[in-house]
């Protein structure tokens, strides 16, 4: 059973950028898509995207131009990067597996237990 | 993108009874890509629900998922003490995937 855990700053200042890891253990890096959800503060779930280790991927319109994700096939790891960041982008940060057949309809099969950051100066 | 609308927000009841979950789409979820999930403090997600009514790997027999369209329900048949928790729908129909505001369901 796959196991993911995020790291990364709590805490970023106004118009720099987030980055994220996601530690994966018990999951093939290579046979899924991986993915980043966030939660704001008393808002429901946001899809930021998901991504395949050879780079291609599937983001949300609203964030697509600020993100970027890759794959560490040799460290079993996943990262986000979002550039240009607001207080509007202070979330719990949660990384993924996802599941499914098809590229353009896949579920959240395996969440990690989530990241708080905070946007402020 | 498709808005997808829980209800009730919160639902209080007693363990062994019965719990209804309904989560209606702002547009018709084509296939069955509708997704629900558990969430507690301090626990990492859990997907319940895929393809509107398969049941993820351990997930009891007392949880079910049914629904076509824009109206999809979760149901727990007979409510455990560790079901107490929020649930939240998914359609993974069309991008950008989109989640329910949720359900808290509370001991009653």
């Amino acid at each position: 059973q796959v196991q993911l855990q995020e790291s990364g700053p709590g805490l970023v200042k106004p118009s720099e950028t987030l980055s994220l890891s996601c530690s994966v253990s018990g999951g093939a890096m290579s046979s899924y898509y991986w993915a980043w959800i966030r939660q704001p503060p008393g808002k429901t779930l946001e899809w930021i995207g998901y991504t395949y280790y050879t780079g291609s991927g599937r983001f949300n319109p609203s964030l697509r131009s600020r993100v970027t994700m890759s794959v560490d096939m040799s460290n079993n790891q996943f990262s986000l990067t979002l550039t240009s960041v607001t207080a509007a982008d202070t979330a719990k940060y949660y990384c993924a597996q996802m599941g499914g057949s098809s590229f353009r309809h896949l579920f959240v099969a395996a969440w990690g237990n989530g990241t708080t950051v905070i946007v402020s100066s | 993108d498709i808005v997808l609308t829980q209800s009730p927000a919160t639902l209080s009841l007693s363990p062994g009874e019965r719990a209804t979950l309904s989560c209606r789409a702002s547009q018709s979820v084509s296939s069955t890509f509708l997704a629900w999930y558990q969430l507690k403090p301090g626990h990492a997600p859990r997907l319940l629900i895929h393809g509107v009514s398969t049941r993820a790997t351990g997930v009891p027999d007392r949880f079910s998922g049914t629904g076509s369209g824009t109206d999809f329900t979760l149901t727990i048949s007979r409510l455990q003490p560790e079901d107490f928790a929020v649930y939240f729908c998914q359609q993974y129909d069309s991008s950008p995937l989109t989640f329910g505001q949720g359900t808290r369901l509370e001991i009653k």
